[in-house]
């Protein structure tokens, strides 16, 4: 089945240095595919952080940046200095049209900790 | 706009007991999951719908969980005969179609001891 691999965690990075979370993805048989990053801040829901629906573009929030791999079907999030309120659990995810019906696929998800 | 609302936030069960979880999707969003969501498996995909219409259920487990999305402002969960290993964290999402992104709730844990 389809799946996503990413960094596992936890990940400790000193404040203002820079960060990369990787995330690839394996499928059988996709259409359509759109890749996302959620993130889960303290004490918060799961919220999107940014999506990109077509190969080879970068999508970027909040400073974050991801590119859309389709030859090398990555995802990486990367951020060049970070903020001790980037503290939470990633998630990076691909939604595709398989088999008929429309299904996201999660990684097991990052936990990142940033120290002053 | 007030999101996705899932209720209750905490719900404990006797092993053997029945717990229904409740989820109110945002307005006007056709499309509506149920992840569950636990240490060891991360995001577990459960069941969809869209247009209230049960799309692909193949995430639940066949014997003791059910849902249902009788009108467009409500959907639920129910487990019966709850189980330890049942205890998670249930998430509903919500999003205007499919191929969308998805809005989370906060998400329901249950406990069963």
């Amino acid at each position: 089945g389809d799946s996503v691999t990413q960094t596992e965690g936890p990940v400790t990075v000193s404040e203002s240095e820079s960060l990369i979370i990787n995330c690839t993805y394996s499928a059988t048989s996709i259409a359509y595919p759109n890749l996302f990053w959620y993130v889960r801040y303290p004490g918060e829901g799961l919220q999107l952080l940014l999506k990109v629906i077509t190969a080879g573009q970068k999508g970027s929030s909040r400073g974050f940046e991801a590119t859309y791999n389709k030859e090398t079907t990555s995802f990486h999030l990367q951020k060049a200095s970070v903020q001790e309120s980037d503290s939470a659990v990633y998630y990076c995810a691909l939604g595709a049209l398989n088999t008929g019906n429309y299904k996201y696929v999660f990684g097991a998800g990052t936990r990142l900790k940033v120290i002053a | 706009n007030a999101g996705v609302i899932q209720t209750p936030r905490h719900k404990v069960t006797g092993k053997g007991q029945e717990a229904t979880l409740w989820c109110e999707p945002i307005s006007g969003h056709s499309a509506v999951f149920w992840y569950r969501q636990t240490i060891v498996q991360g995001l577990e995909f459960l069941t969809y719908f869209r247009n209230q219409a049960p799309i692909d259920d193949s995430g639940m487990p066949k014997e003791r969980f059910s849902a249902q999305m009788p009108n467009q402002s409500h959907s639920t969960l129910k487990i019966q005969s709850t189980q330890p290993q049942d205890s998670a964290v249930y998430l509903c999402a919500s999003s205007w179609d499919w191929a969308e992104t998805l809005y989370f709730g906060s998400g329901t844990r249950l406990t069963v001891l």
